[in-house]
């Protein structure tokens, strides 16, 4: 089944960028995912769906500042132009027919 | 617009029961892959339970299975989330969430409610 990885914790400041991993288990690079940010206090909010190629495809509303990447295993999501308001917690999830729905430990970005 | 509107969470005495709701609007609900998401207090995110694109299976996190029981009515467009022999443990923001369908295939979740709360002590 697949394991989603991530750093528990990011920092950036205030108008730069930042990138943020999730690392998908060995045999299951290919695997699609999906982004979700949680601000405090918050319900999760789905951000975007990306491909191992690199393709994503975000939500309605998302800002132009988000966009995905994808290497080998590896997803990112990179925050350019930081607002105060991107301070969250970020989650990716991917799928599976055995496991259903598996979601990573979570990054909480701080905006300095 | 996709609404999902949680209710039914509470306090509860460990061993007691509880049931959820989700009442759903905005798209149609019997197409639609639907679960249940749970985040523990400072924790990250679990899934819990959650029916198949064509609604026919369910399926559930080890963590509940034999104690939750997922159902859903198409007809009031609302998803439940039964649990019984409730344990400490499963104190959370208990969430519905919807998932993208397209033909026949269901895959990441594209819409969350706000979340109820589920308080388990005696």
């Amino acid at each position: 089944q697949p394991v989603l990885t991530q750093s528990s914790s990011a920092s950036a400041s205030l108008g730069s960028s930042v990138k943020l991993t999730c690392t998908l288990s060995s045999g299951h690079s290919s695997y699609i995912i999906a982004w979700h940010q949680q601000q405090p206090g918050k319900a999760p909010r789905y951000l975007m769906k990306l491909e191992g190629s690199g393709t994503y495809n975000k939500g309605s509303g998302v800002p132009d500042r988000f966009s995905g990447s994808s290497s080998g295993a590896d997803r990112y999501l990179t925050i350019s132009n930081l607002q105060s308001e991107d301070e969250a917690d970020y989650y990716c999830e991917t799928w599976d027919s055995n496991t259903y729905r598996v979601f990573g430990g979570g990054t909480k970005l701080t905006v300095l | 617009e996709v609404q999902l509107v949680e209710s039914g969470g509470g306090l509860v005495q460990p061993g007691g029961s509880l049931r959820l709701s989700c009442a759903a609007s905005g798209f149609t609900f019997s197409s639609y892959a639907m679960s249940w998401v749970r985040q523990a207090p400072g924790k990250g995110l679990e899934w819990v339970s959650g029916f198949s694109g064509s609604g026919g299976s369910t399926y559930y996190a080890d963590s509940v299975k034999g104690r939750f029981t997922i159902s859903r009515d198409n007809s009031k467009n609302t998803l439940y989330l039964q649990m019984n022999s409730l344990r400490a443990e499963d104190t959370a923001v208990y969430y519905c969430a919807k998932a993208d369908c397209s033909g026949g295939t269901c895959t990441y979740f594209d819409s969350w409610g706000q979340g109820t709360l589920v308080t388990v002590s005696s």
